[in-house]
């Protein structure tokens, strides 16, 4: 069983371009978490969705941010007009529908910098 | 709002115990785990105890909840140079919801 895979593992983006990252959820899971790590920090909550659905996006700044988990495919965390204090690493974590919903599972993280 | 605190540093011998203490401020968390976090790496789930529990022993590993004064605690037995990481302390309301992290313990084992 595959873990949760996040796509691309490093990305560069200049002040003012778009930054799409994706993450698979494992096998099984139908709960995906995105949250944010910035330097020496601890990780944040962004945003919980479950398949075409947003659960909870308090996390997530209002402007620029959005995201979303189609029927089909990954969960896409998408920045608009990054600024540099975008530049962070961003992880996705999943967790399973039913009795071990507690347990999430992060992917590796996706380092964006932005230039 | 909701927090939980960390201890930044730790620095064991190789072969010693380690002991990471967490606080948390909502006394209504359910559910508290620790993740490892290697450098350039996502973040393992380590362990996790339910809030009705006060120990939990997994091989190495041995979480102690103090429901009342709101703190847990990680040992790690006979450490090893690879337990070198960052340790987080997270908590949660109830199952999927989010996860509030603290900042990270950062354990050096000095061989």
């Amino acid at each position: 069983n595959a873990g949760v895979m996040q796509n691309p593992r490093h990305l560069v983006r200049r002040r003012g371009q778009e930054a799409r990252l994706r993450c698979s959820p494992m096998k099984g899971h139908s709960h995906v978490y995105w949250y944010r790590q910035l330097p020496e920090e601890g990780l944040k909550f962004m945003v919980y969705l479950q398949k075409e659905n947003i659960i909870d996006e308090s996390g997530m700044p209002k402007e620029r941010f959005s995201a979303e988990f189609p029927k089909e495919g990954p969960s896409i965390l998408r920045i608009q007009q990054v600024v540099r204090g975008d530049s962070a690493a961003y992880f996705c974590a999943s967790s399973p529908k039913g009795r071990a919903d507690y347990e999430q599972y992060f992917g590796p993280g996706t380092r964006l910098t932005v230039t | 709002g909701e927090d939980v605190e960390q201890s930044l540093f730790l620095s064991v011998r190789e072969g010693d115990s380690s002991v990471i203490n967490c606080t948390y401020t909502d006394s209504s968390s359910t559910y508290l785990y620790w993740y490892k976090q290697e450098p350039g790496a996502g973040l393992q789930l380590l362990t996790y105890i339910f809030s009705n529990m006060d120990m939990k022993q997994d091989q190495r590993l041995t979480v102690l909840l103090n429901k009342k004064d709101k703190h847990l605690s990680l040992r790690i037995a006979d450490t090893q140079t690879g337990d070198s990481a960052i340790y987080f302390c997270a908590d949660a309301f109830s199952g999927n919801t989010p996860l509030v992290f603290g900042k990270g313990t950062r354990l050096s084992v000095i061989a």
